[in-house]
């Protein structure tokens, strides 16, 4: 049992790229979302999923994108990387409590 | 709008002190209310949570305590040690259906001195 795994661990892009943020739960949980972690801002809520199929925008959404075809996976999706993106983003799943993954620490330059 | 404000921004404790965090919320419809704890590197972990229906909940050295008229919340460590140097952030959140939206404070920096 995993709990929340999140691939890569660390991930450094130029600006203009575009990459996927992976996580995937084996806790058969309906709720996940992901945050992003700046110094001094806490967590703030990017994108959530009640359930496979269904996603909608959280406290800061702009430049994301989600999708959520199965209960297991929920990947983030940046188009086209800004420095403003520089974070550490945090998977989470629920069915009560939140549980947290490990985290991705992204640089865009 | 910050819905949920921490304060202090970092805190120093002598061991076998009392660390005190305190959180204040706006919106009247959150009814849950967790604690977290964050080590360097790591994600945020479960520490402590208390529903509105109660005004103190106790788990071994931590407690929350709750004030519903004066919509705040603080989370009181006693006897901290060394190990509980890290990063503390209290949440709330609506619970209904299958939405655990957070909401999260700012955080807290905890260091205990040995």
């Amino acid at each position: 049992n995993a709990g929340v795994t999140q691939t890569p661990k660390f991930q450094v892009l130029k600006t203009g790229q575009s990459m996927t943020l992976q996580c995937a739960q084996d806790m058969n949980h309906e709720y996940m979302s992901w945050y992003r972690q700046d110094p001094g801002m806490g967590l703030r809520l990017i994108h959530y999923s009640v359930g496979a199929g269904i996603t909608d925008q959280g406290e800061v959404p702009n430049g994301y994108n989600v999708s959520r075809s199965t209960t297991e996976d929920f990947p983030l999706r940046l188009l086209s990387a800004a420095p403003s993106q520089t974070s550490v983003y945090f998977c989470a799943t629920s069915q009560g409590e939140q549980y947290f993954g490990p985290g991705t620490r992204l640089t865009v330059t | 709008q910050q819905q949920v404000k921490q304060s202090p921004q970092s805190l120093i404790v002598q061991k076998g002190g009392i660390s005190i965090i305190n959180c204040a919320y706006e919106n009247t419809a959150f009814d849950y209310f967790p604690w977290y704890q964050q080590f360097p590197g790591k994600g945020p972990a479960l520490l402590i949570a208390i529903r509105p229906d109660v005004s103190e909940k106790k788990e071994g050295r931590f407690t929350i305590s709750f004030n519903k008229s004066a919509k705040q919340f603080s989370l009181h460590i006693m006897d901290s040690q060394p190990g509980d140097s890290a990063t503390y952030f209290c949440a709330a959140s609506m619970r209904g259906g299958s939405n655990y939206k957070l909401t999260f404070g700012k955080g807290t920096l905890l260091t205990v001195n040995p």
